[in-house]
């Protein structure tokens, strides 16, 4: 069964420092995005991305924040300058028709600890 | 700004027993709501969905009931089993390009 592949699933970082969070989607799939969910809180959305473009973005996708899509099968999330707030599960998730089907296909998450 | 909202975050239900998982919404523009559900240290697993034209859909023994002048809809797991033990996730779609928003989630807990 595909499925969304993320890594690294854990990453310590030092404040101020840049992390990337790599995701494969599933192969056919057209829409991307990521989520977060800060330890007991809930899954937060951050961004959505088609057609090699931003398409819709949270208030908490600030500047520090950028995506990609590098290549065919990668998509990727990063922390310019990492703060002890951004310590939380980030999760990627694909869909193969963006409006027309309401499920979202996640990976299993990759965990960021900022000390 | 809390547009999807699980009141309840904790559940627990006999073996066997009906487990009724609630969510309340505010935005009578979101089109789709779905149910996921997740085991720790897991991203969530897509489990049932409604389309906002109805007000009933239901898969096995998972039956997600919509009420849409109440702004409410509810999971219904019968009968509950151990192995459903997770925490349950509502999420309505609201933007264009088919992202969902969240509520905290319910984390239920089924008892053999």
């Amino acid at each position: 069964e595909p499925e969304v592949t993320q890594t690294p699933s854990h990453q310590v970082t030092q404040m101020g420092q840049e992390v990337i969070l790599r995701c494969v989607p599933i192969s056919n799939h057209l829409y991307f995005y990521w989520y977060r969910q800060i330890l007991g809180q809930k899954v937060e959305f951050l961004v959505s991305f088609y057609n090699n473009e931003i398409s819709e973005k949270s208030e908490i996708f600030d500047d520090q924040f950028s995506v990609e899509r590098p290549d065919g099968s990668n998509f990727t999330l990063k922390i310019r300058s990492t703060k002890l707030e951004d310590s939380a599960m980030y999760f990627c998730a694909s869909s193969g028709q963006g409006r027309n089907t309401g499920e979202l296909f996640f990976g299993e998450g990759s965990r960021l600890t900022v000390l | 700004d809390q547009q999807v909202k699980q009141n309840s975050p904790s559940l627990s239900v006999q073996e066997g027993r009906i487990s009724i998982l609630n969510c309340d919404y505010t935005n009578s523009m979101f089109d789709y709501f779905l149910w996921y559900k997740k085991y720790p240290a897991e991203g969530p697993t897509f489990l049932i969905s409604i389309s906002s034209i109805k007000d009933k859909n239901e898969d096995g023994r998972f039956t997600v009931f919509l009420n849409k002048s109440a702004k409410h809809l509810s999971l219904h797991i019968v009968p509950s089993q151990p192995g459903d033990s997770a925490v349950y996730f509502c999420a309505a779609r609201g933007g264009s390009q088919g992202n969902l928003i969240f509520g905290k989630g319910t984390k239920l807990s089924v008892k053999p």
